[in-house]
């Protein structure tokens, strides 16, 4: 059964501190996407990656960065994390195809707390 | 600026048929999605349109109109474990997904 998998379910951090979301997939895919996601908005692309060592800004980049160092892992990285950046966050993968019909597969989320 | 409308919440009953509808506007169309979000779960992929007409898929359709800018989910025969948010997702022009907020659809017996 092809996965993607965050690692922590959970977070509570506080203000100012470095927070480190990790995201692995294991279907080969090149795409890979951080969202967010919040009450009553749809989701949000943070950044995204077409291959390894490749990052591209989506909609809302400000305050995050992001890694690919290997083709199946995709981190977040808040570097100074705010109450704002409290969230549900949602990684995904795809494979690479210049078309509408990129289905996307999602990891079950992260959900980041910050005090 | 781009806009993808559907419904905030919705209440059907198990066993009936429940229309959730979609409406957008977006700098271009390039396909239109439908993916279903179970609470505390990943979205899963349900179905992809991007000729206008209706395509089904067992107990769940979906229906395209690009002249409209809309689309609808269909969902028939309901059971409670159909409880979840449904959320709608339209390609622009630069192949972006643009998504809606999602309708959170209650199943009651």
């Amino acid at each position: 059964d092809v996965k993607v998998t965050q690692s922590s379910r959970y977070l509570v951090k506080r203000t100012g501190e470095k927070v480190f979301l990790e995201c692995v997939q294991d279907m080969d895919h090149e795409n890979m996407f951080w969202y967010r996601q919040d009450p009553g908005l749809g989701l949000r692309l943070i950044y995204f990656s077409y291959d390894v060592k490749m990052k591209e800004k989506g909609d809302i980049p400000e305050g995050y960065s992001v890694s690919r160092e290997k083709k199946e892992r995709f981190s977040l990285i808040l570097e100074s994390a705010s109450t704002n950046q409290t969230s549900m966050y949602l990684c995904a993968s795809s494979v690479l195809a210049v078309s509408g019909a990129n289905v996307l597969t999602f990891g079950a989320g992260s959900r980041l707390t910050v005090l | 600026g781009q806009n993808i409308d559907q419904p905030t919440e919705m209440t059907a009953t198990e066993g009936a048929i429940v229309q959730i509808n979609c409406t957008y506007q977006t700098s271009g169309f390039n396909g239109l999605f439908w993916y279903q979000q179970h609470a505390g779960e990943a979205p899963t992929f349900l179905s992809y349109n991007v000729l206008d007409g209706l395509e089904e898929k067992g107990r769940f359709s979906s229906f395209l109109s690009r002249s409209k800018g809309y689309s609808y989910l269909l969902l028939k025969e309901l059971q409670m474990k159909d409880s979840a948010s449904y959320l709608c997702a339209v390609v622009d022009s630069n192949y972006q997904l643009i998504w809606g907020a999602g309708t959170k659809l209650i199943i009651k017996p």
